[in-house]
């Protein structure tokens, strides 16, 4: 079945705890996105890939890295975690060229205490 | 700048009764638009493109580039049309990009 994974679904950790997202794809696809969506902003884009080894910010990209070293998978990666970065989290994917429609992980919802 | 505005975050109707949840846009070049849907406990998923000019769900959206609109409508909700509800814009600055709205909330009450 094509589909974005992520791992974990849901996580709670302490201010400072680096920790890991995981995200993976099976259908092939260049792009791939992170999105944090809060209450009353929506989804806002943190970081996406154009494919292996190309990576740029989006528009919140503060405390978070990313890297993209192999087509399928795209992490995101909290160095040192904050309170104010406690929200719901989904990767997405799309292949590059025609209509833009991506697909969408289940998400990861995270609390920093 | 691209932005995509949905003014309402919550829209409460009766089964039954017609739908519009509403999407403005701001984008200086030809827009692609999109509507999203998050069904409780599910992701997010594609709903209807306006390239498509199809009717999913019974759910139809138009392109109205003299109002920089693309609501999104349906004559009679049901029930398990309640979701958020996302209106996203597909912009070009050197690779494509999906802007989105802050989303509406639909509840349809039996």
């Amino acid at each position: 079945e094509a589909q974005v994974t992520q791992n974990p679904r849901y996580l709670i950790t302490v201010t400072g705890k680096k920790l890991t997202v995981t995200c993976s794809q099976n259908m092939n696809h260049e792009y791939m996105s992170w999105y944090r969506q809060d209450p009353g902003l929506g989804l806002r884009q943190i970081y996406y890939s154009m494919n292996v080894e190309v990576t740029d910010k989006g528009d919140v990209p503060e405390g978070y890295k990313v890297s993209r070293k192999e087509k399928r998978n795209f992490p995101l990666i909290l160095e040192s975690p904050s309170p104010n970065q406690t929200s719901l989290y989904f990767c997405a994917s799309n292949p590059t060229g025609g209509t833009y429609e991506q697909y969408f992980g289940p998400g990861t919802r995270l609390t920093v205490t | 700048a691209q932005r995509v505005t949905q003014p309402e975050k919550l829209l409460s109707v009766f089964k039954g009764a017609p739908v519009e949840l509403k999407c403005n846009y701001s984008y200086s070049g030809s827009p692609e638009l999109f509507w999203y849907v998050q069904y409780s406990r599910q992701r997010l998923q594609l709903l209807l493109r306006h390239i498509s000019r199809e009717s999913i769900k019974g759910f139809t959206a138009d392109l109205n580039k003299g109002e920089t609109s693309f609501h999104l409508k349906k004559p009679f909700a049901q029930e398990e049309d309640s979701a958020m509800y996302y209106c996203a814009l597909s912009s070009w600055t050197g690779f494509q990009k999906l802007v989105f709205g802050t989303g509406t909330r639909l509840l349809v009450s039996p």
